[in-house]
């Protein structure tokens, strides 16, 4: 693995049903980001982790979860899918989201999901 | 409230330069980032100001005025691979990233 891989490419999912997107980092950045994408909007943060163990909601968190049980691996949880949430999905690391340090974001290759 | 705002769509000519302008509100501010975002990609990393100021590296610059909320990138000798949407992001006092919507820039030959 080189950066960041993210897993499924995309999916058709129906309203009600439970998805786990998968993201994975080997550049053992602290810092990991849940985004999502929707046309005319900008890239809006889901959940974040400052470091492995640890969570907090962005400026979008309803419907989705996440947990960071190490460093390598950030999966979102949709619990209960709504055709709100179709969009594409993006997760990003950065080495540190420390107070000044400098805080350049790698993204992955995204998630493109529609719920029906 | 937080706010980026940048021009939604702009055109221009190969071989020509442009600038893309953005203006930011947020509460604190530590630094704006500008990114590239090729059509059904991911949006990759261009350049970063957190000091007033012109910052150039090859065929791009960036811009940034702190007391005016302002900045700037700058593409010179535009190539047809230029074609994308540019990512204005500016970092809040909590060292989260807040983005524009983008500008998607067509370049014509």
């Amino acid at each position: 693995i080189a950066g960041i891989t993210q897993a499924p490419t995309s999916q058709i999912l129906a309203a009600g049903r439970r998805m786990t997107l998968r993201c994975t980092q080997d550049m053992r950045h602290n810092a990991m980001y849940w985004y999502r994408q929707d046309l005319g909007l900008g890239l809006r943060l889901i959940h974040y982790s400052n470091t492995a163990g640890t969570t907090g909601k962005g400026e979008v968190p309803d419907g989705y979860s996440v947990s960071r049980a190490n460093t390598d691996d950030f999966p979102l949880t949709l619990a209960s899918a709504v055709p709100s949430q179709t969009s594409v999905y993006f997760c990003a690391s950065s080495d540190s989201s420390l107070a000044g340090d400098y805080n350049e974001q790698f993204f992955g290759p995204g998630t493109r999901l529609t719920v029906l | 409230g937080q706010n980026i705002d940048q021009p939604t769509e702009m055109t221009a000519t190969e071989g020509a330069i442009v600038q893309i302008n953005c203006t930011y509100q947020t509460s604190g501010f530590n630094g704006l980032f500008w990114y590239q975002q090729h059509a059904g990609e991911a949006p990759t990393f261009l350049s970063y100001n957190v000091l007033d100021g012109l910052e150039e590296k090859g065929r791009f610059s960036s811009f940034l005025s702190r007391s005016k909320g302002y900045s700037y990138l700058l593409l010179k000798e535009l190539q047809m691979k230029d074609s994308a949407s540019y990512l204005c992001a500016a970092m809040d006092s909590n060292y989260q990233l807040i983005w524009g919507a983008g500008t998607k820039l067509i370049i014509k030959p």
